[in-house]
């Protein structure tokens, strides 16, 4: 079974400054994807980011960046020039094909991200 | 581009009371997930369904939930007997049909939040 651990459960960051989430993850699997998702205090769960596993670049989407490390099993989400819209759980997933078409998303228990005025 | 529906957004039982939970996917995604996310953790995967069959159910706990999706559209989640553990927001997601060699985003709704007293 894969396993999926954010170990910080609370950040805080100043507006306009750069933030790192970590995640680490544990998978027998070679081929998968990781993703970071945001859920905003209205819970509206919105994907922020993907990985396929096979690729080497990290992926960025604007001011979201990720460092994937497959070796490591680790994937950290970098935040640049933060803004109080990005107050949010963050939470890390992970997802393979496990038969017969199932694609289960495993999450971390997320992180708690304040941006600070 | 309607998103995904979820209703109602809150419910409050007593403990072995009945409740269901109703949603609306996507218009055209053939895949549909029900997960189950306790305060301070993440969202854990209850079933996915692949238009009205069942994929994945092996974290159902099938002696009190029970799920259906007629005619590959809107699905009802309902819990019976519910206990107090059962407290968690209950979210619907669903997402295009996936392929091998692909991944299907997963669109979240709003969630609703029950609370077993």
């Amino acid at each position: 079974a894969q396993t999926v651990t954010q170990s910080q459960p609370e950040m805080s960051v100043q507006e306009a400054e750069t933030v790192t989430l970590s995640c680490t993850y544990d998978t027998s699997e070679n081929n998968y994807y990781l993703f970071w998702y945001k859920q905003p205090p209205s819970r509206q769960m919105i994907l922020v980011i993907r990985q396929e596993a096979y690729k080497q670049q990290n992926a960025t989407e604007n001011r979201f960046s990720v460092n994937f490390q497959k070796a490591a099993k680790s994937f950290s989400l970098k935040i640049s020039d933060s803004q109080l819209g990005d107050t949010a759980m963050y939470f890390c997933a992970f997802m393979k094909q496990s038969g017969a078409g199932s694609y289960q998303l495993t999450f971390g228990k997320g992180t708690k991200l304040s941006v600070i005025p | 581009e309607a998103g995904v529906a979820q209703s109602p957004r809150y419910k409050i039982i007593e403990k072995r009371q009945s409740v269901a939970f109703w949603c609306n996917p996507i218009s055209g995604h053939a895949t549909l997930y029900w997960y189950q996310q306790i305060l301070g953790q993440g969202p854990k995967l209850l079933i996915q369904f692949q238009n009205n069959g069942v994929v994945d159910d092996s974290q159902l706990p099938k002696d009190r939930f029970s799920a259906e999706r007629l005619k590959g559209v809107d699905s009802t989640l309902k819990i019976q007997p519910a206990k107090l553990e059962d407290s968690a927001v209950y979210l619907c997601a669903s997402s295009l049909f996936p392929r091998r060699g692909t991944w299907g985003e997963q669109f979240f709704g709003p969630g609703t939040r029950l609370t077993v007293l």
